[in-house]
């Protein structure tokens, strides 16, 4: 089944304690991205990978970082998250093509206290 | 001024109605993506278009490149159509980066 994962689902953690939030695509997408949604200003993009080793930033990129070493994979790592990145978080995929739609992950709903 | 700007924020209809959601947009696209997100928070790509029309099921999406328009029409709506639904585009200018409409909130009563 094609499918985005993410993990972990749900997490509650405290300021500056370093985090990776993992994302895992099957369909073997070129394009990968990272959005967070937050009431009243609707989802926006972090960050974005055209293919492996290739990333580059969006709208709200601060205080966070991403690797792609492989094509599958694309972590959203937060160095020291504090309180204002509490959000819902998704991860996306689609192919190089503009034939397929986009493919998202089931979301992950972090809290920094 | 927002780049995609969706009408109406807030929808209520009764179940077998027809529904229409518009999306404007103010850039050069490559593509604009309709998507559903369930209370439940899950999104779901329900399609993408870069011109004429599509239609799954209920659901029928149209877009009008040189007005930059597109809407999307429930056809004997249901009340598990209640949903958020995301008017998205590709921005041509910016490698196909996605940029988000606000929203809008659909509840179909039974």
């Amino acid at each position: 089944e094609a499918q985005v994962t993410q993990n972990p689902r749900y997490l509650i953690t405290v300021t500056g304690k370093k985090l990776t939030v993992t994302c895992s695509q099957n369909m073997n997408h070129e394009y990968m991205s990272w959005y967070r949604q937050d009431p009243g200003l609707g989802l926006r993009q972090i960050y974005y990978s055209m293919n492996v080793e290739v990333t580059d930033k969006g709208d709200v990129p601060e205080g966070y970082k991403v690797s792609r070493k492989e094509k599958r994979n694309f972590p959203l790592i937060l160095e020291s998250p504090s309180p204002n990145q509490t959000s819902l978080y998704f991860c996306a995929s689609r192919s190089g093509s503009l034939v397929g739609g986009q493919y998202f992950g089931p979301g992950t709903r972090l809290t920094v206290t | 001024k927002n780049e995609v700007e969706q009408s109406p924020q807030n929808l209520t209809a009764q179940e077998g109605e027809f529904i229409t959601i518009n999306c404007s947009y103010s850039v050069g696209i490559s593509a604009l993506h309709w998507l559903q997100q369930h209370p439940g928070g899950g999104i779901v790509s329900l399609f993408m278009l870069s011109s004429g029309k599509k239609k799954h099921g209920r659901l029928i999406a149209t877009i009008n490149i040189q007005e930059k328009h597109s809407s999307l029409h429930i056809t004997a709506s249901h009340p598990r159509d209640s949903a958020v639904y995301i008017c998205a585009v590709g921005i041509k200018a910016a490698g196909n980066k996605l940029t988000f409409g606000g929203g809008t909130r659909v509840l179909v009563k039974p």
